[in-house]
């Protein structure tokens, strides 16, 4: 079975600075995806960035990048030059690689306050 | 396109009551999901369908808990009878088959159920 561990339930930064939140994974699987995804206040789920397994590369989306360490199965999630826009609950996603396995597990969550 | 539309957007019902979430995927997604988010237990695959078809319903509590899709456009939740101990945010999402997508699931804004 998958799991996904964010170990930090909590989290706040100062406006302009970086933060970086940690997620570690469970599997025995090859083949997979890892994702980051927000929960801002209006409670919609939003896809922050996605890293494919077998990418060497790591992902990055203009202020957003991961740290993505496949034999540690870490997937951390760097955010620089903090917004208030940024303040949300960010979850760590796992999916197998696998046809008819579309489903995400997701960790417990952190929660993110910027700071002005 | 719209996005993922569930509705209601809160519910509040008294115990015993049965309760009815709706959800319309985006239009040509061949996967939806339904999840449950409390404080207690994060973020729950409750069933997945692909095609119409439901794959997955070992995430489903309990016999009170059902879910259909009659059709691509539509899903419905249903509890009957509902518990205090239901009330959480409910989550529909949906999804292209992979290799259309990213892999990616496009969630709804959630239906926040509160069992009196």
């Amino acid at each position: 079975a998958q799991t996904v561990t964010q170990s930090q339930p909590e989290m706040s930064v100062q406006e302009a600075e970086t933060v970086t939140l940690s997620c570690t994974y469970d599997t025995s699987e090859n083949n997979y995806y890892l994702f980051w995804y927000k929960q801002p206040p209006s409670r919609q789920m939003i896809l922050v960035i996605r890293q494919e397994a077998y990418k060497q590369q790591n992902a990055t989306e203009n202020r957003f990048s991961v740290n993505f360490q496949k034999a540690a199965k870490s997937f951390s999630l760097k955010i620089s030059d903090s917004q208030l826009g940024d303040t949300a609950m960010y979850f760590c996603a796992f999916m197998n690689d696998q046809t008819g396995a579309n489903n995400l597990f997701f960790g417990t969550g952190t929660r993110l306050t910027v700071i002005p | 396109d719209a996005g993922v539309i569930q509705s209601p957007r809160h519910e509040v019902t008294e115990m015993g009551q049965e309760v009815t979430l709706r959800c319309k995927p985006i239009s040509g997604h061949d996967y939806l999901f339904w999840y449950r988010q409390t404080m207690m237990r994060g973020l729950e695959l409750l069933i997945y369908f692909n095609n119409n078809v439901p794959i997955d319903d070992s995430g489903m509590p309990e016999d009170r808990f059902s879910a259909k899709m009659p059709n691509a456009s539509f899903s419905n939740l249903k509890i009957q009878p509902s518990e205090p101990r239901d009330s959480a945010v409910y989550f529909c999402a949906s999804s292209p088959l992979r290799g259309r997508g990213t892999g990616e699931l496009f969630f709804g804004e959630g239906s926040r159920l509160t069992v009196l």
